[in-house]
């Protein structure tokens, strides 16, 4: 089983919608998560942090279930600009020994 | 600000041969890592550095070689590729192990 796992998709939605999608970590140790988006053949680049209380930023949510140990991502009101590949990442740790797990990705794609 | 810088983007390899990537970043962060994507594996750690003159090994490390001499420069060397190393590759900083990543844009390096 992979430390850090998601649903590859592709999740296809029209321009407008809701979409949300999950991201499940087997640590139970990790202490820090994060959503990535990365563009087809470009670099991975830093959506946002996931707090425990969950946090917000513009159209997008993430939440984090401890209990159910998994981290969740929403985009309301989708974009055509949204369509990119979303990666989980689950930290353990803050010192140099700490594992930094990355999942392989949700791909999402937003249609006219 | 340019962030992080890998070189080159692209490269072929006649199995066997040697080669280098560079990284450098501007933003005086601690750490710096090398990871290899594949489709379907998600990002990988190879090696990792948590400040200048230190280097560790992360998940996949064998067949590479790197060295920190400087603060802002982290390379990677692949001393004899092999196929199997054909791969996206990317160099990260970031802060902190609980701090976000920036990324490099990634070097294509194909092993034939």
């Amino acid at each position: 089983r992979k430390e850090v796992e998601q649903d590859p998709g592709p999740f296809n939605v029209p321009e407008g919608a809701t979409v949300a999608f999950n991201c499940t970590y087997s640590n139970s140790a990790s202490q820090s998560f994060f959503w990535y988006r990365q563009d087809c053949r470009k670099e991975p680049k830093l959506l946002m942090s996931v707090y425990s209380s969950g946090n917000e930023d513009g159209r997008f949510t993430a939440q984090l279930n401890r209990a159910s140990q998994y981290i969740s991502l929403l985009i309301r009101d989708s974009k055509l600009s949204d369509s990119a590949t979303y990666l989980c990442v689950a930290v353990s740790g803050y010192s140099s020994a700490s594992k930094i797990i990355f999942g392989s990705g949700t791909r999402l794609s937003i249609r006219p | 600000n340019a962030g992080v810088t890998q070189t080159p983007k692209f490269r072929v390899l006649k199995t066997g041969q040697s080669m280098t990537l560079l990284c450098a970043q501007d933003m005086n962060h601690e750490y710096m890592y090398w990871y290899r994507q594949d489709p379907g594996m998600g990002l990988r750690l190879i090696h990792y550095s948590v400040g200048e003159g230190t280097t560790a090994k992360g998940e996949v490390p064998d067949g590479y070689n790197v060295s920190r001499l400087k603060k802002q420069n982290f390379l990677l060397g692949l001393e004899s590729a092999a196929p199997s190393q054909t791969s996206v590759y990317f160099c990260a900083s970031s802060q902190g192990q609980g701090s976000g990543y920036t990324f490099g844009s990634g070097t294509r390096l194909t092993v034939v």
